[in-house]
Order: C-alpha cells, then structure tokens, then sequence
C-alpha cells in the first residue's frame, strides 16, 4: 500500500527563519515524489518534484531513499510562504494516481 | 483561463438528493483524475480517466457514485441518495499521458444538511 506521512498539522516561525516540512513515505517500488502548495483562495499547486532536483521559490527537496523521506526545506521563509503544503507520492505508468499526506499549514510571522 | 474548470463551485444539498458535479480538464489532456478531501485531511483518490476509459476506481467509491467521462473531453461525477457524509470538496485534476504533473480546478465544495 502506499502511503505519505506529515507528522506535523502546523509550523509557526518568524519571517527570516529556516523551515523544514518533514514528510515519509511508503511504496514498494520506485515512486515520484512532490510537494503540492494551497495558497489562500487558490487552488492546488505543484510546487516541486523530486525528480527535477530544482528549486522553486527557495524551496528545495532531497529524496532519501534510506529513510523514505522528502522533507522540504526553505533556509529563510517569507511572509508570502504562508500556506497549506502537501506531500504526495505516485506510482510509474498506470498507476499515476496522487497520494498525499494530511497536509502542514506553514505560517511566516513577521 | 486555460484551467481545469469545475462547476458548480458550491451546492448544498438534502440528503437522499441527487448531485452532479462537472469537471473540463486543460484541452491537450487526455487523464482526468476525482479527488475528495475532507476538513483537516489531504486529497484522496476517487477514480480516474485516460481518455474515454476509467482505468481505476478507490474503494472510497461507493455503488452511489458514479463517474464518466463520454467522449474523453469533460467528465460527471455523481453521487447518488447523498449522505451527510458525502459532504467534502470534490477536486478534479488533469494531466497528459506520460507527464507526471497533475493540474488541479478550484474544487466543487458539497454540503449536505
């Protein structure tokens, strides 16, 4: 079965501060791993995937195999950061379907 | 705007009514994907489409839902004899074959009372 972790429901910091959303995974197999983002009002984004290794707005992701992980990181958040984040995983192939994660609402304080 | 689009974007309903929601995925994309998501929990696959063939259907999908996509452009989803726990947003998204990327609509949010 597969299946996305966020163990946390909120991150608070201050504008300036380095944010790290943890997510875990499970999939036998090879999975696609991203991260999806939900402004306010707006609809739902991808805001990077594993397999590009690039980085989008200051946000990057390192897949790790070993310990079925794909934390986000951000060295220093914005205020405009502020967001629902999602993690989710799909298979190869047919199986394209998205599995995400309950969701971390992320807010930059100023 | 060249997005998927959803209509209606909200409905309230009684229960045991029927509802029938509408999904128009970006032109070029022959995937379209259901997705449900309740208060505090991620999106959850319901079914999906290549083209005119629904290829797969959750668990979550119940005898009361029903989806189709007839000429493999817009697709329905209904649900059937609506149960307050039907209430939730309805998300379609839309890809092309080979791409990973899934392009999500704005969500059809249903309440039923």
């Amino acid at each position: 079965a597969q299946r996305v972790t966020q163990p946390e429901k909120l991150l608070s910091v201050f504008k300036g501060a380095p944010v790290e959303l943890k997510c875990n995974y499970s999939y036998s197999g090879s999975p696609e791993l991203f991260w999806y983002v939900q402004y306010s009002r707006q609809r739902l984004q991808l805001l990077l995937r594993h397999i590009s290794r690039e980085s989008i707005k200051g946000f990057t992701a390192d897949l790790n195999k070993g310990e079925t992980s794909f934390h986000l990181k951000k060295p220093f958040a914005q205020e405009e950061d502020s967001a629902m984040y999602y993690c989710a995983l799909s298979g190869t192939g047919a199986n394209s379907k998205l599995t995400f994660g309950k969701g971390i609402t992320l807010s930059v304080r100023p | 705007d060249t997005g998927v689009s959803q209509d209606p974007r909200h409905k309230i309903t009684k229960r045991g009514q029927n509802v029938t929601f509408r999904c128009d995925p970006i032109s070029e994309h022959n995937r379209l994907y259901w997705y449900r998501q309740t208060l505090g929990q991620g999106p959850e696959f319901l079914t999906y489409f290549q083209n005119e063939a629904q290829l797969e259907k959750s668990r979550l999908l119940s005898d009361r839902f029903s989806a189709e996509r007839p000429k493999g452009s817009f697709s329905t989803l209904e649900i059937q004899r609506t149960e307050q726990g039907d209430s939730a947003m309805y998300l379609c998204a839309s890809s092309s074959q080979g791409a990973v990327e899934q392009y999500f609509g704005p969500g059809t949010r249903l309440t039923v009372t």
